[in-house]
């Protein structure tokens, strides 16, 4: 059985660099399609992005010119960077995976606990 | 984006009872629909994907139905640990969205 679980500070000051990582266990980092998700009272649960098996990556495009997704193999581990945060981007941030074998790739069926990010100086 | 529109934002229902959401798209998204259940302090957990297909472990008592824009998710023999936010997303193309949640009460 897949788990994640998502680390990372839990405070960012506006205009810095938010980075969070997603430990994977119980299988290969490599085996999946990973994705970032976030949930705010005010935007609801939004995608932020997805990662494939062969590295190429897909982004919101209000999100594209911020963010960035990756996966460190060896750590098995995936991870988000997103720049120049304001308030805005407070949120519950989720990292999600999806097996490849499944017929729809943009349905997420394992998820990380999820991690409060605050953006405050 | 594709909008996704949830009626009721919210109900209230009793063990045993029927209980039928309601999720509309703004463009035809075929069956590439799921949804997921959430509950207070966890992430969302999906129980339906491709409008109708249950996840592995999701009891029978949930269904799911509809094609296009129109979409149903349905829990007969309301249990007590039904209760949550209920979401749907499409997954027809990105950026993926979702609707902005039923609550379930359980009485």
């Amino acid at each position: 059985q897949v788990r994640l679980q998502e680390s990372g500070p839990g405070l960012v000051r506006p205009s810095g660099t938010l980075s969070l990582k997603c430990s994977v266990s119980g299988d290969s980092v490599s085996n999946f399609y990973w994705s970032w998700l976030r949930q705010s009272a005010a935007r609801g649960l939004e995608w932020i992005g997805r990662i494939d098996l062969s590295g190429e990556t897909y982004y919101r495009p209000s999100l594209r010119s911020r963010a960035t997704i990756s996966v460190d193999t060896p750590e098995n581990q995936f991870s988000l960077t997103l720049t120049s945060v304001s308030a805005a981007d407070t949120a519950m941030y989720f990292c999600a995976g999806v097996d490849p074998s499944a017929s729809d790739l943009l349905h997420f069926d394992f998820w990380g606990q999820g991690i409060l990010v605050t953006v405050s100086s | 984006d594709i909008e996704m529109t949830q009626s009721p934002s919210s109900l209230s229902a009793s063990v045993g009872d029927r209980v039928t959401i309601t999720c509309r798209s703004s463009e035809n998204i075929e069956r590439y629909l799921n949804w997921y259940q959430q509950k207070p302090g966890k992430a969302p957990k999906i129980l339906i994907h491709e409008a109708s297909t249950l996840k592995p472990g999701v009891p029978g008592r949930i269904s799911a139905s509809g094609s296009g824009t129109e979409f149903t998710l349905s829990i007969s023999g309301l249990q007590p640990e039904d209760y949550g936010t209920y979401f749907c997303q499409q997954s027809s193309v990105t950026p993926v969205t979702f609707g902005q949640g039923t609550k379930l009460d359980i009485k």
